[in-house]
């Protein structure tokens, strides 16, 4: 069975240091792979999507990046947090095609200070 | 561009009662819709997948339906348990091979004994 991993599941991070959380799929090859921001008070926000290695779309521009080194890992970052890039963030994939079921990962909560 | 109301925000129920929730969105032209359940500080879990040339489909005490020409689904919940307290998602494919998700704001629910 395909599984989906994130961490870390909480980070509190001060404004201006860099930022890295990973996600990673198993039990599946050459996913769709995505990054969803959930901001308090809003719907979540697709940020990123990924049909393949080294392919990144951006929905929205931002202080955010994103990279897909290997075929089931997805990575955001970001060289210098802003205050406001706290949020919840969840990354999810889907099998090629785009026309079936989303599964998310459990979540990381960052904070800003 | 595809919007996705939910209504109400938030529900308040004694255990045992039979539940409807409403999810509506802008464009008909969608390849999915999907139902999720989001606990506090978690991930989302997948609840049903509708597909856009389906009508409803039934999970346990879960049915969905979907009404594509008028932009509606509803999430009815037979015989709620204080255990289907969560946040209840809908979230829209918007005729896209890439899988993105245009989700709601959600709805809360609270189940009490």
């Amino acid at each position: 069975s395909q599984t989906i991993h994130q961490w870390p599941a909480t980070l509190v991070q001060p404004v201006g240091s860099p930022l890295s959380l990973e996600c990673t799929v198993e039990g599946t090859s050459n996913p769709n792979l995505y990054w969803y921001r959930q901001a308090a008070g809003r719907g979540l926000q697709l940020l990123f999507y990924s049909v393949g290695i080294g392919q990144i779309s951006s929905e929205v521009p931002q202080n955010l990046s994103a990279s897909r080194p290997q075929d089931r890992q997805f990575i955001l970052s970001s060289k210098k947090l802003l205050l406001s890039d706290s949020g919840f963030y969840l990354c999810a994939w889907t099998q090629q095609g785009g026309n079936t079921e989303a599964f998310f990962g459990q979540g990381t909560r960052l904070t800003v200070v | 561009k595809q919007e996705v109301t939910q209504i109400p925000a938030a529900l308040s129920v004694p255990e045992g009662e039979n539940l409807v929730l409403n999810c509506s969105f802008t464009d008909s032209a969608i390849y999915n819709l999907q139902w999720f359940r989001q606990d506090p500080g978690k991930g989302l879990t997948s609840l049903l997948l509708i597909q856009s040339s389906q009508r409803e489909q039934t999970s346990g005490r879960l049915n969905a339906s979907l009404d594509k020409s008028s932009g509606r689904s509803t999430l009815y919940i037979a015989a709620s348990q204080p255990g289907d307290s969560a946040t209840y998602l809908c979230a829209v494919n918007r005729g896209s091979t890439l899988g993105r998700l245009y989700f709601g704001r959600g709805t809360q629910l609270t189940v009490w004994p």
